[in-house]
């Protein structure tokens, strides 16, 4: 079993819509979740962290943890064409000194 | 003003030959590491430094030495490059704080071709 899961896609949805995006993790001591988008050719950059059971939402994103069922989600809502990128989920646990990374989902918003 | 920068941003060899790649961070965080992130986007840990002392050596070959002169640098070098080592490879920094990690910063990655 793979640390932290994501399907790869592509997740193709039009514009305006809401994407989904969901990622699952092994670790059950794991406290801080994080999720990066990337465009290609670019570096990761931090779409949102969260690090209690429940939503946090920012704008048109809303990312939810359930660490019972080791289940991280991200919500985008009113998708975008400049959303199209490559979406990682992270996961650190303390005292590991490492962020380990799923394989990411490509999502694809048709304009 | 970069937070963490590395250098340089591409970098094309021969089979063979040795290679280092630069990276600061000035975030003030205590931790960096170096990522490796293949063709499938896959971004896998090599290494991580706390307060420049090694922590973390992901199974990484010995062809490749991290060295932090100081917390805020940490560089690459490569010995004796081989076709498999081609990839992008990212520094990060980060900081901890209790029992919770603040998210990593990356640089803007190296892109690494053997030939």
């Amino acid at each position: 079993q793979k640390e932290v899961e994501q399907n790869s896609g592509p997740l193709s949805v039009p514009e305006g819509a809401i994407a989904s995006l969901n990622c699952t993790y092994s670790d059950r001591g794991s406290q801080s979740f994080f999720w990066y988008r990337q465009y290609s050719g670019k570096s990761p950059e931090l779409i949102m962290s969260i690090y209690s059971n429940g939503d946090k939402e920012d704008g048109r994103f809303t990312a939810q943890l359930n660490k019972a069922s080791q289940y991280v989600s991200l919500l985008i809502r009113d998708s975008q064409p400049s959303d199209s990128a490559t979406y990682l989920c992270a996961v650190y646990t303390s005292g590991t000194y490492k962020y380990i990374f799923g394989t990411g989902t490509r999502l694809k918003v048709l304009a | 003003d970069t937070a963490v920068s590395q250098t340089p941003k591409y970098l094309v060899t021969q089979m063979g030959n040795d290679k280092s790649i630069k990276c600061e961070q000035n975030l003030g965080h205590d931790t960096m590491y170096w990522y490796k992130q293949d063709s499938k986007k896959f971004l896998k840990i090599m290494f991580s430094y706390n307060n420049k002392e090694l922590i973390i050596n992901e199974t990484v070959p010995n062809r490749f030495s991290p060295k932090s002169p100081d917390k805020a640098h940490l560089n690459l070098h490569i010995n004796s490059l081989e076709l498999g080592d081609s990839a992008v490879y990212f520094c990060a920094s980060s900081q901890v704080r209790g029992q919770v990690n603040t998210e990593a910063f990356f640089g803007q990655g190296t892109r690494l071709t053997v030939v």
